[in-house]
């Protein structure tokens, strides 16, 4: 059964750090991993999504790493704004059979001017 | 392109009540998911839909839940009757075919006294 941990829980930073979340996973046998952000009260929204086959996917500030046989991916977010607070999940989806997504508990970012 | 949409945003019944939710997907994605996170724990799959077919609905925690999604648009959910440990956010989410990216609505809370 795939279980997917995300590490620290919580993260508080002053604006213009730079920072990595983190993100395991106990089944290596992926098919994609995604990562989201979700706002207070706000559905989620999909931040990147990396192939198997991928190693790194980057857009703007952001950029996700993924090691497949080791189950972990990282999320780095270059000079954090207070824009960037919110909740960072991962998700994964398995290779086989079906399409669900199965999601860790989240990182809470809160970035302070 | 609108997104997805989910109707109501908020929810609140008394146990034993009945209570349906809505999903409208993305026009033209065949692929329909509904997952919910209820308090302090992971979002989880719930279950899945090719057009007007149920995929996998081994997420589906009991047969007080009923998904339909007639004529293969929008979907409903209905919880009936519902009980306090209903309580949580459920989302939906929908996905083209070919494309690997589900993409979210803003979930609707549901308050079960």
């Amino acid at each position: 059964k795939q279980e997917v941990t995300q590490i620290p829980a919580a993260l508080s930073v002053p604006e213009g750090e730079n920072l990595v979340l983190n993100c395991s996973f106990t089944d290596s046998a992926i098919y994609n991993l995604q990562w989201f952000r979700q706002d207070p009260g706000k559905g989620l929204t999909s931040l990147l999504l990396i192939q198997s086959s991928q190693r790194e996917q980057t857009s703007g500030r952001l950029n996700a790493s993924l090691d497949k046989s080791s189950g972990r991916s990282t999320l780095y977010i270059a000079a954090s704004q207070p824009g960037d607070s919110a909740t960072y999940l991962c998700a994964v989806r398995r290779n086989t059979g079906f399409q669900k997504l199965v999601f860790g508990t989240g990182t809470r970012l809160l970035v302070s001017p | 392109e609108a997104g997805v949409t989910q109707f109501p945003s908020h929810s609140v019944i008394e146990k034993g009540q009945t209570v349906t939710l809505r999903c409208d997907p993305i026009s033209g994605h065949d692929n329909l998911y509904w997952y919910r996170r209820v308090m302090g724990k992971e979002i989880k799959f719930l279950l899945h839909f090719v057009k007007e077919s149920k995929q996998d609905e081994s997420g589906m925690p009991n047969n007080r839940f009923l998904a339909e999604r007639t004529g293969g648009t929008y979907s409903t959910l209905k919880v009936q009757p519902a009980e306090l440990e209903d309580s949580g956010v459920y989302f939906c989410a929908s996905r083209p075919r070919g494309n690997y990216e589900q993409y979210f609505g803003p979930g609707t809370r549901l308050t079960v006294t």
